[in-house]
């Protein structure tokens, strides 16, 4: 079974700083998609990026980049010059793609709470 | 500009009564989630469906079941409610099949069920 660990409860960072939330997986499946999503205290979740397993380059989406370490299990989200409105939890997924297809169901890490300060 | 409604935001109810919880999409997606969110467990899948009257178990259905008679429309059904249930629960829905880019969930703003 797949598994998706986000071990930050919690994350501070300074206005225009970078900030880093940490995510891995574990899987023994050969294909399969990585999401990151946005969850603002309104409670919607917003989509912010998205790797597929076999992606040759990193995605980057505006602010938003995911460093990609597949030998690591790894797909961190790195924002780049934090905004006051980046002040979110933040969560980590994974789609398995078996046998070709895909129902897009999602499993999600714990989250990562992110605190912006001025 | 709304795609995924929920009926309710919030729900008070109390133990052993039956919660119907309403989830509506307008993309014509085939797929449709029930999730549960509680702190420092993420977000966790009750059912799926990817088609009418289709539906599938996902990691945590117990005390649940659910029901799509149309194609927008997916119903999560709490028989009894009890008070480990209360929570927040979040509908998604998304394209079926396409591996292609992200074919990313869509979700609704959430119902947050409170059962005393």
């Amino acid at each position: 079974a797949q598994k998706i660990t986000q071990t930050q409860p919690g994350m501070f960072v300074q206005e225009k700083e970078a900030v880093t939330l940490d995510c891995t997986y574990d899987t023994s499946d050969p294909s399969y998609g990585l999401f990151w999503y946005k969850q603002p205290s309104s409670g919607e979740m917003i989509f912010l990026i998205y790797q597929g397993s076999y992606d040759q380059q990193n995605a980057t989406e505006g602010r938003y980049s995911l460093n990609f370490q597949k030998a690591r299990k790894s797909a961190n989200l790195v924002i780049s010059a934090s905004q006051l409105g980046d002040s979110a939890m933040y969560f980590c997924a994974m789609r398995i793609n078996a046998g070709g297809t895909s129902y897009g169901k999602l499993t999600f890490g714990q989250g990562t709470i992110l605190t912006v300060h001025p | 500009d709304v795609k995924v409604t929920q009926s309710s935001r919030y729900l008070v109810k109390r133990t052993g009564e039956k919660v119907f919880l309403e989830c509506v999409q307008d993309m014509d997606h085939e797929n449709m989630f029930w999730y549960r969110q509680d702190p420092g467990l993420g977000l966790r899948l009750i059912y799926f469906s990817y088609d009418v009257k289709m539906k599938e178990k996902g990691d945590i259905p117990e005390g649940y079941s659910v029901s799509r008679e149309k194609k927008e429309r997916f119903s999560l059904i709490l028989e009894s409610a009890s008070t480990n249930q209360t929570s927040m629960y979040l509908c998604a829905s998304s394209f079926w099949g396409s591996l292609s880019g992200a074919n990313v969930l869509t979700f609704g703003a959430g119902s947050r069920l409170t059962v005393l």
